[in-house]
């Protein structure tokens, strides 16, 4: 069964702290990593990792793919008020009929004290 | 453009009932996933839909169910509710849903089961 892991589950920074959030995942037929940001409702969309594309940046954000190590992590740098969150990793996976779902760590709870 | 559009927001049923959720994609995406969000369980994969028809299922009993139309639109059903069915159901799209495309969500139904 695939699984995906996410750590730590919840982190307390002040504003400025960078922060690094990991995920490990074990599954078969690995197709891309892609990380989340849920703040009430609609996970929005913030990267895709794929064997082809290791590595993502978009202003603040930042995020790696370790194929070797199963891993990927998200780091924020210079973190604002505005970054608290739920931070959701999933994995795609190639099934039968294409792809399988994505399959959803538990998340990290980011929070950011003025 | 339009993101993607979920209906009803919130919706109390009692155990025993049935109930009908309804995913409009983003314009052009034929690929609709339906997700179930708990605080136990985090973000699991029910279904998905690709040019009407299921192509991939994830480990939920035969009361959830899903079907979708021709312009995408997609309805899932989850029939003899129980308590346990309370959750809220994000829907994604993706023009594809296979590897190199990401998924967007909805805001969500929350669903409450009595």
């Amino acid at each position: 069964e695939d699984k995906v892991v996410q750590s730590p589950l919840s982190l307390v920074v002040h504003e400025g702290d960078t922060v690094t959030l990991n995920c490990s995942y074990e599954v078969t037929n690995f197709r891309s990593l892609l990380w989340y940001k849920q703040e009430k409702k609609a996970p929005t969309f913030l990267f895709m990792l794929t064997s082809s594309g290791i590595e993502k940046k978009s202003g603040r954000l930042s995020s790696i793919l370790d194929k070797k190590e199963l891993s990927s992590i998200l780091n924020i740098t210079a973190t604002q008020t505005g970054d608290s969150a739920i931070y959701l990793c999933a994995v795609e996976a190639v099934g039968r009929g294409g792809a399988d779902g994505l399959t959803f760590g538990k998340g990290t709870h980011l929070i950011i004290q003025p | 453009k339009a993101g993607v559009t979920q209906t009803p927001r919130y919706l109390i049923k009692t155990r025993g009932q049935q109930v009908t959720l309804s995913c409009s994609p983003i314009s052009g995406h034929r690929s609709v996933s339906w997700y179930q969000q708990t605080p136990g369980q985090g973000l699991q994969f029910l279904f998905e839909y690709f040019s009407e028809t299921q192509r991939n299922k994830g480990n939920f009993p035969g009361r959830f169910s899903g079907r979708q139309f021709s312009n995408s639109r997609s309805e899932m059903n989850v029939s003899t509710l129980e308590l346990g069915d309370s959750a809220l159901y994000l829907c994604a799209s993706s023009f594809e849903g296979r590897g190199g495309t990401e998924a967007f969500f909805g805001q969500g139904t929350r669903l409450t089961v009595v």
